[in-house]
C-alpha cells in the first residue's frame, strides 16, 4: 500500500536554528498538507498546498514557516527560527482527490532545547 | 465544516464489537463523515467515510442515520491493537473543497484483553 514518508523521525534542534523537515508524498497525490500535535493534545492544520501554492494556512502558520515543493516528489516544511514551542510531532499528509482519505505519514518528533 | 461530539472515552473486550458514536447534528447536506484513528503518536490513519449510505470496508462499518445527524463506526472483532484515539470528523469533499481536517479531541478506545 503507498505510503507518506517522512523523514528524519526525530529532530533536535538549538532554539534558534532552522530546521527543514521532509515528506515524499504518495505519487500520484495532488494536494499535500502539514499538520503539527503538541504532546497531549489535538492535531492541528499548518497549512494545504495545491498547484505548487499554499491553499491555505493557519494562524501558526506564520511568517517563521515555509512549505516547498522543490522537485515535483518531495515536500518539505521549514521553520526559519525555531522557538521552545515548536517542539511537536510534526505530520504531512497527501490527498488523491474525491472519495479518498488522506493519508497521513508517520511523523517528525521536533525537539527544540 | 459542522462540529462533531464524541464520548471522551470507551472500552471494548477483545473480540467484541466496538461501537463508537458521533454525533453531528449540524451536518449539511454536502458534508462527508470522515474516521480517523491514531495509535500512540503515529499519523493518523484514514479508516471509512461515508454520505448517507451505510459503508463497510476490512477495517470497519459506518452506519449513518437516516436524519444524518449521528453515525457510528464499528470495528466488528475489536483486538488489542485497535486500541486507539478516534476521530470523527464532518467535512465537504469534492469540487475544489480538498481543504483541512478539524481534529477534536476523539475518543480514546481502550480494548481489554
Amino acid at each position: 500500500e503507498p505510503e507518506v514518508t517522512q523523514t528524519p523521525s526525530h529532530q533536535v534542534t538549538q532554539m534558534g536554528q532552522e530546521v527543514i523537515l521532509r515528506c515524499v508524498p504518495i505519487s500520484n497525490h495532488l494536494y499535500f498538507y502539514w499538520y503539527r500535535q503538541i504532546l497531549g493534545q489535538k492535531v492541528e492544520f499548518l497549512v494545504s498546498f495545491y498547484n505548487n501554492e499554499i491553499s491555505e494556512k493557519s494562524e501558526i502558520f506564520d511568517d517563521q514557516f515555509s512549505v516547498e515543493r522543490p522537485d515535483g516528489s518531495n515536500f518539505t516544511l521549514k521553520i526559519r527560527s525555531t522557538k521552545l514551542e515548536d517542539s511537536a510531532m510534526y505530520f504531512c499528509a497527501s490527498l488523491g482527490g474525491l472519495g479518498y482519505g488522506y493519508t497521513f505519514g508517520s511523523g517528525t518528533r521536533l525537539t527544540v532545547v | 465544516d459542522a462540529k462533531t461530539t464524541q464520548p471522551t472515552s470507551m472500552d471494548c473486550a477483545e473480540g467484541r464489537a466496538a461501537n463508537l458514536p458521533c454525533n453531528h447534528s449540524t451536518i449539511s447536506g454536502n458534508e462527508y463523515v470522515y474516521w480517523y484513528r491514531q495509535i500512540h503518536s503515529q499519523g493518523p490513519q484514514y479508516i471509512i467515510h461515508g454520505l448517507k449510505n451505510n459503508e463497510t470496508n476490512e477495517m470497519a462499518s459506518l452506519i449513518i442515520t437516516e436524519d444524518r445527524k449521528s453515525s457510528t463506526l464499528i470495528l466488528p472483532h475489536a483486538t488489542l491493537r485497535d486500541t486507539a484515539v478516534y476521530y470523527c470528523i464532518v467535512r465537504v469533499a469534492g469540487g475544489t473543497s480538498y481543504g483541512k481536517l478539524t481534529f477534536g479531541q476523539g475518543t480514546i478506545l481502550t480494548v481489554h484483553p
